[in-house]
């Protein structure tokens, strides 16, 4: 089973800021990554896949990179709707696997 | 594009629940379907998904899991079912339908979310 590591936990960002999130995979997985978004009370969203390809609809200020083990998720210019809980999830093989999440919240 | 579930409820240790998920807007055969569940506070964990019929509606199931749930589907009512039975209280979750699209390694990333349903099992 491949483990999803997410860092940081938490995430305390001031508006109009940037954060950026990482996972990194227990093996590589070449780009079979994809990260989703979840506020509270709320379905995830699909945010990226492909490591870097935006979903229908998400803005370009979200951004996926990395490839083989190393991932990152990067938000520019924070905003209330995006403070949330990220996770990333692989898709390389079986089991399907998401790390344990990212809370970006309000400094 | 929308999917929905239906069917959550409690239920006690050792029985049974049968979870519907509905697609629209979507040829619902055309795609595979998945399920994710949630306890309460925790993060997302895979559950299993059933291929479209190009894929002979084949299915995987998380180790957790098998034995225990069986996902099927109906394309004719555009459903996929998640048959749980022998529930423990650790099932105990939000259980999410999804559409998935497969990849390059022929696994899957989920692109529409329903907006879950809620299993409790408890005596």
């Amino acid at each position: 089973e491949i483990v999803m590591t997410q860092s940081p936990a938490t995430l305390s960002v001031s508006p109009g800021e940037r954060a950026t999130l990482s996972c990194r995979a227990s093996q590589s997985i070449s780009s079979d990554l994809a990260w989703y978004q979840q506020k509270p009370g709320q379905a995830p969203r699909l945010l990226i896949y492909g490591a870097s390809t935006r979903a229908t609809g998400i803005p370009a200020k979200f951004s996926g990179s990395g490839s083989g083990a190393e991932f990152t998720l990067t938000i520019s210019s924070l905003q209330s709707e995006d403070f949330a809980v990220y996770y990333c999830q692989h898709y390389n093989n079986w089991p399907l696997t998401f790390g344990g999440g990212t809370k970006v919240e309000i400094k | 594009v929308q999917v929905v579930e239906s069917g959550g409820g409690l239920v006690q240790p050792g029985r049974s629940l049968r979870l519907s998920c509905t697609g629209s807007g979507f040829i619902f055969g055309d795609y595979a379907m998945n399920w994710v569940r949630q306890a309460p506070g925790r993060g997302l964990e895979w559950v299993g998904l059933i291929r479209n019929k190009n894929y002979g509606e084949t299915t995987q199931y998380d180790a957790s899991v098998k034995g225990r749930f069986t996902i099927s589907r109906d394309n004719s009512k555009s459903i996929a079912y998640l048959q749980m039975n022998s529930l423990e209280t650790e099932d105990t979750a939000i259980y999410y339908c999804a559409r998935a699209i497969v990849g390059s390694a022929q696994a899957y990333y989920f692109d529409y979310w329903g907006q879950g349903t809620l299993v409790t099992v408890s005596s």
